[in-house]
């Protein structure tokens, strides 16, 4: 399976500002997928990292929010604009490898907290 | 839209005893798969389930997929504390972006 290195690992960050997170897989992979993991919840897709075009966001997030980039197959960021308290989360990077699979391989979090 | 409901929410065990999470979806499943978090981690895929009436086994844990690909269980005989963490079960029906819902979880504590 796919290894993937995400970071910052965590950040605490100031209301208003904004952070970039980096996912980065060891091979190339067909789909990469950005989620979102409150404190003690379940999982929440917010939206498809589409290599040389705009990410498919889900109902509930927007672009300007979570922009994302997907310049190669292996690299993606994801950026929380404009931060409030309520961004506090874990942010997920994960990969699907082939055209077929659907078992999803995740990074290991980027725990955000904002103050 | 599809709808997973996973119960229950938390599970308080003493150690070496069995523990069992239950899956349902609202809509009939291409396949169902399960994910372990241990605290602090991320998910980590344990297994697929693709055939109706479908049951594996990974040494003390048995998935089991219902005969209408609507349901789904993990047992886990004997716990250990190893066990420690948050199942999840996602359910795979082909649409949408990842084609995955996930449930809400369960987590297992254990007592040793």
């Amino acid at each position: 399976s796919a290894v993937i290195s995400q970071k910052p690992s965590r950040d605490i960050c100031q209301r208003g500002t904004s952070l970039t997170i980096q996912c980065q897989v060891d091979s190339q992979v067909t789909m990469m997928f950005w989620y979102r993991q409150q404190p003690g919840q379940s999982l929440t897709l917010i939206a498809t990292a589409n290599q040389g075009s705009e990410a498919t966001y889900e109902s509930g997030f927007v672009i300007d929010k979570f922009p994302i980039s997907r310049p190669n197959l292996t690299f993606s960021t994801l950026t929380v604009s404009n931060m409030s308290p309520e961004d506090s989360s874990i942010y997920l990077c994960s990969v699907k490898k082939g055209s077929g699979a659907n078992v999803l391989t995740f990074g290991a979090g980027s725990r955000l907290t904002v103050l | 839209g599809q709808q997973v409901m996973q119960i229950p929410q938390y599970q308080h065990v003493q150690e070496g005893e069995d523990f069992t999470t239950y899956c349902n979806s609202s809509t009939t499943l291409s396949n169902i798969q399960w994910y372990k978090q241990r605290p602090g981690g991320h998910p980590v895929f344990l297994i697929q389930l693709v055939k109706s009436g479908e049951v594996k086994k990974q040494k003390r844990l048995t998935f089991q997929f219902g005969e209408a690909k609507k349901n789904s269980s993990l047992h886990i005989t004997a716990t250990q504390t190893t066990d420690v963490g948050t199942y999840f079960c996602a359910g795979f029906s082909g649409g949408g972006a990842d084609g995955l819902t996930f449930g809400k979880g369960t987590h297992l504590i254990i007592q040793p």
